[in-house]
């Protein structure tokens, strides 16, 4: 398996404008998380996703930010309109909680994407 | 979730065993021991967890003391990649459902020539 992918790796946008980050999650993972990386305040889980279902959002920052997952392949976190403080790394990443697999927590990250906000 | 308290940094020389201890003395009776780590611009990487009983597997072994207050990682040969940010990180294991993973600030592990 590649892992988890995201796209794109960096992103360098004007204050105001529109940014989307993809995220393509692990085959047969059941949860997807977005995270979030500063120096100032470590790394932040923003939100995750059950089954393509949203089951905890109250680590996003304020409604100028939204994740979707339309399917179990795909997830989207997208800010509107963008701030410079939003600058920052963004994790996803996915995992399997399974009691038969016996695997909990054990949560697989993607590379990545250093967003830039001018 | 039980807090945790890690040194900040360490130093470890290439080749020898590095320990890294893990403080959690408030941990309660269903809550594992999770480490993670991260390497300088990626993202984090599970690498073993335990309940009470001391774990290993390819990357490394997690002790964990008789009343569970405290655990260490131990990388029994650590090398220059193994240079990193260490999660300790204590939660629940919830029967098919995630668990919210709180990272802290870790120990940042410098191993060196």
């Amino acid at each position: 398996d590649a892992g988890v992918i995201q796209s794109p790796r960096h992103e360098v946008t004007e204050m105001g404008q529109e940014v989307t980050l993809r995220c393509k999650p692990i085959s047969g993972h059941d949860y997807l998380f977005w995270y979030r990386q500063t120096m100032m305040r470590g790394l932040e889980l923003l939100i995750y996703f059950n089954n393509n279902v949203p089951i905890d959002d109250s680590g996003m920052p304020e409604d100028r930010f939204s994740a979707k997952m339309p399917n179990a392949s795909f997830s989207t976190l997208k800010i509107q309109p963008s701030e410079p403080r939003d600058s920052a790394v963004y994790f996803c990443a996915s995992s399997l909680e399974s009691r038969l697999a016996g695997t909990y927590n054990e949560q697989f990250f993607g590379p990545g994407t250093r967003l830039t906000v001018l | 979730d039980a807090k945790t308290t890690q040194p900040t940094s360490m130093d470890c020389a290439e080749g020898r065993a590095a320990n890294l201890p893990c403080n959690h003395s408030t941990i309660s009776g269903n809550e594992y021991v999770y480490w993670y780590r991260q390497i300088h611009s990626q993202g984090p990487q599970y690498i073993i967890h335990g309940l009470k009983n001391n774990e290993t597997n390819e990357m490394a072994s997690l002790i964990i003391t008789e009343d569970r207050k405290s655990s260490t990682l131990i990388l029994p040969h650590a090398t220059l990649r193994d240079t990193a940010v260490y999660y300790c990180i204590v939660r629940a294991r919830n029967t098919g459902t995630a668990s919210k993973l709180t990272f802290g600030t870790g120990t940042r592990l410098q191993v060196t020539l």
